[in-house]
């Protein structure tokens, strides 16, 4: 059975602090690892896709990377509105369902 | 539609009562996911469609759950004979088709469910 661990729970950032997110998965051969944005009351929002170690991706502030046993996404000189639930899932080869962890809330202060 | 949209989007209904969830996919997409998600937690899987097909009915936790896409668009996830414990968000997904390529998943909103 596919499993996602994500660590810390909750984060509490300065504006401008750097810091990243952690996702540990265990995978009968991973078809992809997926990262999702969510937002109070609002259902997930797609963030990016990683397929195969050492890809790395970039979305203004948010930077994911990939190896065979986790995946971070970072966050550069956070701000406010990057507040928000950041949820890491995986899916297996053969299967489209996700399995998803219990996500990272984080906090900016301004 | 520009995104995925669910109906109603809050339900609150007695013990024993019926229900029946409603999501309209993006259009032109041919995969379809239910989800339920908890407070604080992530959305966990409970069934899939390609077209009308239900292809993984796995997370369904029990036969009071089913599902139905009839016409490869909009699907319907009914639970029979509810109970406290279904009280939940329930959340529908669709993605291009079962590509590597076209497989993000796109969420809509969400029913929140209250059973009584």
């Amino acid at each position: 059975e596919d499993q996602v661990t994500q660590s810390p729970e909750a984060l509490r950032l300065q504006e401008g602090e750097s810091s990243s997110l952690n996702c540990s998965y265990t995978v009968s051969g991973l078809r992809g690892l997926f990262w999702y944005r969510q937002d109070p009351g609002k259902g997930p929002e797609f963030l990016f896709t990683l397929y195969s170690a050492g890809e790395e991706k970039e979305k203004e502030r948010l930077k994911a990377t990939l190896t065979k046993k986790e995946s971070f996404l970072h966050i550069t000189a956070p701000k406010p509105e990057d507040s928000a639930t950041y949820l890491c899932a995986v899916a297996g080869v053969n299967d489209y369902k996700l399995s998803f962890g219990a996500g990272t809330t984080v906090t900016v202060r301004a | 539609g520009a995104g995925v949209s669910q109906s109603p989007r809050y339900k609150v209904t007695k013990r024993g009562q019926d229900v029946a969830l409603r999501c309209d996919p993006i259009s032109g997409h041919v995969s379809l996911y239910w989800y339920r998600q908890a407070l604080g937690q992530g959305p966990e899987f409970l069934t899939y469609f390609n077209y009308e097909a239900q292809q993984d009915k796995s997370g369904l936790p029990n036969d009071r759950f089913s599902a139905e896409r009839p016409e490869g668009s909009i699907s319907t996830l009914t639970i029979q004979r509810t109970e406290q414990r279904d009280s939940a968000m329930y959340r529908c997904a669709s993605s291009l088709g079962p590509t590597t390529s076209t497989d993000t998943q796109y969420f809509g909103p969400g029913t929140r469910l209250t059973v009584l």
